[in-house]
């Protein structure tokens, strides 16, 4: 069984600031971790995706990720915040059987 | 890029009544998925559908829900006397792999309300 914890379900910064939002999974397998991304009205995008290859990745709109095993993170950043990033991030792990398990989900505001 | 489409985009209903929800995949996809999100709550798996036929489901997706995918391009989610708890936004998402590190393409939703 997998579960992910997302801790803050909410997080405000400022524009420019660098943006954390953290996620703690747990796999009985190797797991692959996504965050995904939800505007207001949108469905879930994907912003990036672990799968072993390399432990930072590397997403759109200028994200990345961190997988570290010691720590089971998966902890999204963004060096510098824009208001376009206002939404709600998702981390997600995919463990045994082929289903997403969500974390609950870290609304994210940016003030001007 | 292709896109997952839902429709509609919200359904009201009655308590009792079936509503089907309708989902039109990625073409070239063959892996199919139904997740809910009650509002305020996690993003949830309902079922997976590959090959004409259920995966895996979870312990939500009871006698009450149904999948079907009547031809070559629709994924359905029947809920067949819908009950005020089954309000939420349902998402249909596909995938064109099995393997675990193929992402899910998820659609905008449908948001369901039952009164």
């Amino acid at each position: 069984a997998q579960s992910v914890t997302q801790l803050g379900s909410h997080v405000s910064v400022s524009e420019g600031a660098l943006v954390l939002l953290r996620c703690n999974y747990s796999s009985s397998v190797p797991p692959y971790l996504f965050w995904y991304v939800q505007y207001p009205n949108q469905g879930l995008q994907l912003l990036l995706k672990y799968t072993s290859a390399a432990t930072l990745v590397k997403g759109i709109n200028g994200f990345e990720a961190e997988f570290k095993k010691s720590e089971t993170s998966f902890h999204l950043t963004k060096p510098s915040a824009h208001m376009s990033d206002a939404a709600e991030y998702f981390c997600a792990v995919k463990g045994a059987g082929n289903m997403l398990t969500f974390g609950g989900g870290t609304r994210l505001m940016v003030k001007p | 890029e292709p896109e997952v489409t839902q429709t509609p985009s919200h359904q009201v209903t009655q308590m009792g009544q079936e509503v089907i929800l309708r989902c039109v995949p990625i073409s070239n996809h063959l892996y199919f998925y139904w997740y809910r999100q009650i509002l305020g709550q996690k993003v949830e798996f309902l079922v997976s559908f590959y090959n004409n036929e259920i995966s895996e489901k979870s312990e939500i997706f009871d006698d009450q829900f149904s999948v079907e995918r009547p031809d070559g391009s629709n994924f359905t989610l029947k809920i067949r006397s819908t009950k005020l708890e089954d309000s939420a936004m349902y998402f249909c998402a596909s995938t064109g792999q099995g393997d675990y590190n193929s992402p899910l393409h998820f659609g905008n939703g449908t948001r369901l309300t039952v009164t």
